[in-house]
């Protein structure tokens, strides 16, 4: 069975870090592009990240660009994002989703989801 | 690049069609056929309903379609169903080797 599990999520004070990670299993991990999209509550997807399957490729989103840095480890199947300088407005849902190609592109497989807090 | 403009709701009767526009620039939309749509109901993940502009994944309804002309992508939904009330979003390729998701578009079926 083809899934991918986020897990990571808290409540983080602004100004710190925290690291995502995504499990993944049923398909060969190292063939495929991830990305990574996020939620605000009550708000639409946006687009965070994406990350070739060789992991030498790597592309952001400019509300995060400088601040998260995604990375995958081929050998263990997962994928992560560190996020730092947290602010108030990355308050989100954050899925991990698999594209359908060893690059970017559309979105195939989702997980359900982590959900980051920003708050003092 | 700004998020792509979709309507804010649509709705139709069982039965009826709708379709949901989403416009963009050259710069995303209009300069590549890597549009896709996402279905996304209450509380769920997003699912993948349409790549590349118009294809479907083998498991999406025929009543599932899509178009694009210029900048605008277009998603029609044919024989509405009760079940097809959910948020819709489009995606596309950027000329600067990003991702952009349309601010989202609410169907009602009445």
């Amino acid at each position: 069975q083809v899934q991918v599990v986020e897990s990571g999520g808290g409540v983080v004070q602004p100004g710190r870090s925290l690291r995502l990670s995504c499990a993944t299993s049923g398909f060969t991990f190292g063939l495929f592009g991830m990305h990574w999209v996020r939620q605000a509550p009550g708000k639409g997807l946006e687009w965070v990240a994406c990350i070739w399957s060789d992991g030498n490729s790597k592309f952001y989103g400019d509300s995060v660009k400088g601040r998260f840095t995604v990375s995958r480890d081929n050998s263990k199947r997962m994928l992560f994002l560190q996020m730092s300088s947290l602010r108030a407005e990355d308050t989100a849902v954050y899925y991990c989703a698999r594209t359908t190609t060893v690059s970017g592109g559309e979105m195939d497989v989702w997980g359900q989801g982590t959900t980051v807090t920003v708050s003092s | 690049h700004s998020a792509l403009t979709q309507p804010a709701s649509v709705s139709g009767s069982p039965g009826q069609s709708i379709t949901i526009s989403c416009t963009g620039t050259s710069s995303d939309v209009g300069g590549y056929d890597f549009v896709s749509w996402y279905q996304q109901h209450p509380g769920k993940a997003p699912k993948l309903i349409l790549s590349h502009v118009s294809n479907r994944p083998s498991e999406i309804s025929s009543r599932f379609s899509g178009s694009k002309s210029g900048n605008t992508a277009s998603l029609t939904i044919s024989g509405l169903q009760a079940e097809d009330e959910a948020h819709y979003y489009c995606y596309s390729f950027t000329s600067s080797s990003t991702w952009v998701f349309g601010g989202g578009t609410t169907l009602t079926v009445l």
